[in-house]
């Protein structure tokens, strides 16, 4: 079973529609969850992070943590142009494992 | 400089060469990171300095030999790669290693072509 996992497949969105990211991990003591951002051919860069169950939100961006379901999902709203990038999502407990990511491309 | 710089951006080299990449934090974290980035992969961690001292190797070959001498810089030292070795190398660092919260940044990154 893969640490952390990611559906492969690109995601379309019309633009100002809603992009939802999926990732689920297999170690149940991780104790935080991150999701970055990572342009093509550019570096990740941290978008948020959630350690409690719940929502967090920031901006037009939504995490959702279950633990008991072992998933974090992200949420990206009145999506944009410039919200096409892969998205990774990352676990830790003693360290940080990351998914494959998830590409995501928003059409004008 | 802001951030996590890294030089140089792109390297191209032989299987026979020796060369180093070079990378400098300005946030006072006190760890640093290097990992690897394949196409179609997960980023795979390769080293963790925490205050300079190397605290994981995950199984890294020789041919690849990390070096911190002070919590501000990190060099990823090369020499015989493969051509399999070819992929982004990122450096990252974060101000610790073990609280759930500690965010790691990440470096633009290094392109290595292996030729």
């Amino acid at each position: 079973q893969k640490e952390v996992e990611q559906n492969s497949g690109p995601l379309s969105v019309p633009e100002g529609a809603i992009a939802s990211l999926n990732c689920t991990y297999s170690d149940r003591g991780s104790q935080s969850f991150f999701w970055y951002r990572q342009y093509s051919g550019k570096s990740p860069e941290l978008i948020m992070f959630i350690y409690s169950n719940g929502d967090k939100e920031d901006g037009r961006f939504t995490a959702q943590l279950n633990k008991a379901s072992q998933y974090v999902s992200l949420l990206i709203r009145d999506s944009q142009p410039s919200d096409s990038a892969t998205y990774l999502c990352a676990v830790r407990r003693r360290r940080l494992a990351f998914g494959k990511g998830n590409q995501v491309v928003v059409i004008p | 400089e802001t951030g996590v710089t890294q030089t140089p951006r792109h390297l191209v080299m032989g299987m026979t060469n020796k060369k180093s990449l070079k990378c400098e934090q300005h946030l006072g974290h006190n760890a640093m990171y290097w990992y690897k980035q394949s196409a179609k992969k997960p980023l795979e961690l390769m080293f963790v300095y925490s205050l300079e001292e190397r605290v994981e190797n995950n199984s890294v070959p020789s041919r690849f030999s990390p070096e911190c001498p002070n919590s501000s810089h990190l060099f990823l030292h090369l020499h015989t790669l493969q051509p399999e070795d070819s992929a982004l190398y990122l450096c990252a660092s974060s101000q610790g290693t073990g609280g759930p919260t500690d965010t790691q940044y990440f470096g633009p990154g290094t392109r290595l072509t292996v030729l």
